[in-house]
């Protein structure tokens, strides 16, 4: 079956643009959590979404924010880029049941640029 | 949130020879995950482990979760050039529906030929 799809795959942006990410998680799987990737810091946990709501957030200024819809696809946002947005970001999706352990399948990512 | 440590950070050895990796935290983890990933790629689920002092083995690779569940190992034998990755742990929080992982920094493995 059909992996994550996450698009773009390269984007640059400039200092004070925003940006939006897209996902697509695999067919079934109701939950989406997004991840930035730095050298410097590893995988962050930003945000994760199951059937439309927000079930859990990582430490990330207001900035960056996202959704799901109905078709558990997802959309992250970031407003007011800085040069130190510049990541990868990496969507991941997770089939969730009571004996779930959280494994998770990860798309190939953003790269995002801040210039 | 828990903490993962890794180590080491970096490694480099030659084509044939053995390497552990180690993953540790002072908290307890529901379940322990191994991921490897390459360079343009995101990560890619290699094993889980969910009982204290649990071993699994893929082929060369040999994962071990600590009876306290709060570390884990990764063991490759007779290490080749295709193993060459980014070896990342993720501790399960949580269970069930409201489970989520914390990843470690990473362990760089370089396999020189």
């Amino acid at each position: 079956k059909a992996g994550v799809t996450q698009t773009p795959r390269y984007l640059i942006k400039t200092r004070g643009q925003q940006v939006t990410l897209s996902c697509s998680p695999i067919s079934g799987h109701r939950s989406v959590s997004w991840y930035q990737q730095t050298p410097g810091q590893g995988l962050q946990f930003l945000f994760e979404y199951f059937s439309e709501t927000q079930r859990n957030k990582g430490n990330f200024p207001g900035r960056f924010s996202g959704r799901q819809f109905s078709n558990s696809r997802s959309e992250m946002n970031v407003s007011t880029l800085e040069l130190g947005d510049s990541a990868l970001y990496l969507c991941a999706s997770s089939l969730v049941g009571l004996t779930n352990t959280g494994e998770l399948f990860f798309g190939e990512g953003s790269r995002l640029t801040v210039l | 949130t828990q903490l993962l440590e890794q180590s080491p950070q970096f490694l480099s050895i030659q084509e044939g020879e053995n390497l552990t990796v180690y993953c540790n935290s002072s908290s307890v983890f529901s379940s322990l995950q191994w991921y490897r990933q390459e360079p343009g790629e995101g990560p890619v689920l290699l094993v889980t482990v969910v009982t204290g002092g649990e071993v699994k083995k893929l082929k060369r690779l040999t994962f071990q979760f600590g009876d306290a569940r709060k570390d884990s190992s990764l063991h490759i034998t007779a290490a080749q050039p295709g193993d060459t990755g980014l070896y990342l742990c993720a501790g399960g929080e949580g269970d069930g529906w409201a489970q989520k992982l914390v990843f470690g920094q990473g362990t760089r493995l370089t396999i020189n030929p």
